[in-house]
């Protein structure tokens, strides 16, 4: 079956780097996105990565190793701003988006 | 980047009435378009894919009478919530690709249904 896990919840301090991981089991694989969904509003896109490797997008990088089914965000120098759910998603080659059900991301000063 | 444009955000109704929720693509033509159902501290559910001038493909367990979707034109595709209850009361949210481009989804405002 398709199957995309992501940690349920994490806590950062303000100033740090947090890193947030991705697992996926997908019947096909034509790349994994990144989303940031504050409460009560739409996702945005943040990344999206089909070669293996790390992508580098100002505070933001993401990663992906398509052997191990696995990839992760990694947010530099947090901001309270930051606070939301991230949410991993892969496009499975079925022109359509599995989604995980999101990492809830907490920032404190 | 593609703009997609959901309406309303927000509306409230009784129980028993229906509503239709509007999203549009507004610079980029979308022959494919997806309906998300989004519950309280839950990942977004597939409901059903839109394509233009065809019937929408259903994902198991949603209704296709109760939850309507007309996707008339390319830039418009409309979700019509009939004879609403209170626990059709959600987040959806509509996106839409851009053909012959990688998959990234441009996603709508989102509507908040409340009904009552």
């Amino acid at each position: 079956g398709q199957n995309i896990d992501q940690p349920t919840e994490m806590t950062a301090t303000e100033g740090a780097i947090v890193q947030i991981n991705c697992t996926y089991q997908t019947s096909g694989f034509n790349g994994l996105f990144w989303y940031q969904q504050h409460a009560g509003e739409a996702p945005t896109f943040l990344s999206y990565n089909v070669l293996d490797g790390l992508e580098e997008k100002g505070r933001f990088s993401s990663f992906l190793s398509r052997s191990k089914g696995y990839s992760y965000l990694l947010l530099k120098e947090l901001q309270m701003k930051d606070s939301a759910s991230y949410l991993c998603a892969v496009d499975d080659s079925n022109y359509q988006l599995i989604w995980g059900a999101g990492t809830k991301l907490i920032i404190k000063p | 980047g593609a703009v997609v444009s959901q309406h309303p955000s927000r509306v409230i109704c009784k129980s028993g009435t229906s509503v239709k929720i509007e999203c549009r693509s507004l610079d980029f033509q979308a022959t494919t378009m997806f309906w998300y159902r989004q519950f309280p501290k839950k990942s977004l559910m597939l409901m059903a894919t839109s394509n233009e001038g065809s019937k929408a493909t259903y994902e198991q367990g949603v209704e296709k009478d109760k939850f309507l979707i007309n996707h008339a034109s390319l830039t418009l595709s409309t979700l019509t919530v009939t004879s609403a209850h209170p626990e059709d009361s959600s987040f959806y949210i509509c996106s839409a690709t851009i053909p012959d481009s990688y998959t990234e989804a441009f996603f709508g405002q989102g509507t908040r249904l409340t009904v009552v």
